[in-house]
């Protein structure tokens, strides 16, 4: 079946620009993670959505930072006044349920370039 | 809070060679442990996780990973590697309580040699 896709694939922006990532998790997936990868470092979690929970912010880095799930499928992240340090790839994650152990299945990722 | 180190950041073998990649981490309560990959061009995929029982655990494409409890590792290994193997690997890890997103190291790139 399908996987997570993610779109855009690349985006290159100025810096102070906002930017709209998105994702479409796997149908039926009730959990949704939001990750980033800066170059040679791991991914760094930003937010996890579960179903009509309150979405866990903790990982989002700034209050520029922002995402939200629509109807408990497709998610949006978004970067206002965007700055150079943002420039990573961004990757979206989905699983099937609650259960600590499932596992993540991951999109292709957004690469995010700020100029 | 969680951690995870990988040591070894660059690996290069020749086809044939035995792997062994470290992970170490550091919480404080049940954990479950993951072991990702990333092919060149690709997403990132499960290889292999640790949650109970048998602390051997085998995952897809000949890989294995041993959880030792009282060194905190979760060391990847696979006897013989291919070419095919060359990517990147990533250890993660999560509790059964508090956050559950994945926390990761900063990745092994492993490079194999024909």
């Amino acid at each position: 079946g399908a996987g997570v896709s993610q779109s855009p694939s690349n985006k290159v922006t100025e810096k102070g620009k906002d930017v709209e990532l998105r994702c479409d998790p796997i149908s039926g997936h009730t959990a949704l993670y939001w990750y980033r990868q800066s170059l040679g470092q791991g991914l760094e979690f930003l937010i996890y959505f579960q179903g009509n929970s309150a979405p866990d912010k903790s990982g989002l880095p700034s209050d520029r930072f922002s995402a939200e799930r629509t109807g408990g499928s497709v998610s949006t992240l978004t970067i206002q006044r965007t700055q150079q340090e943002d420039s990573a790839v961004y990757l979206c994650a989905s699983s099937p349920g609650i259960a600590f152990r499932d596992e993540q299945f991951f999109g292709p990722g957004t690469r995010l370039t700020v100029l | 809070a969680q951690s995870v180190s990988q040591h070894n950041h660059h690996v290069i073998l020749s086809e044939a060679a035995s792997l062994e990649l470290g992970c170490n981490y550091s919480y404080g309560g049940t954990v479950n442990l993951f072991w990702y990959v990333q092919y060149p061009g690709q997403h990132l995929q499960l290889l292999l996780k640790y949650f109970s029982g048998d602390p051997l655990v085998k995952g897809i494409k000949g890989f294995e990973a041993e959880f030792i409890k009282s060194k905190f590792s979760f060391n990847l290994r696979k006897p013989s590697v291919q070419w095919s193997d060359t990517a990147e690997y990533f250890c993660a890890v999560n509790g059964d309580t508090g956050r559950r997103a994945l926390t990761f190291g900063s990745g092994t790139r492993l490079q194999v040699q024909p």
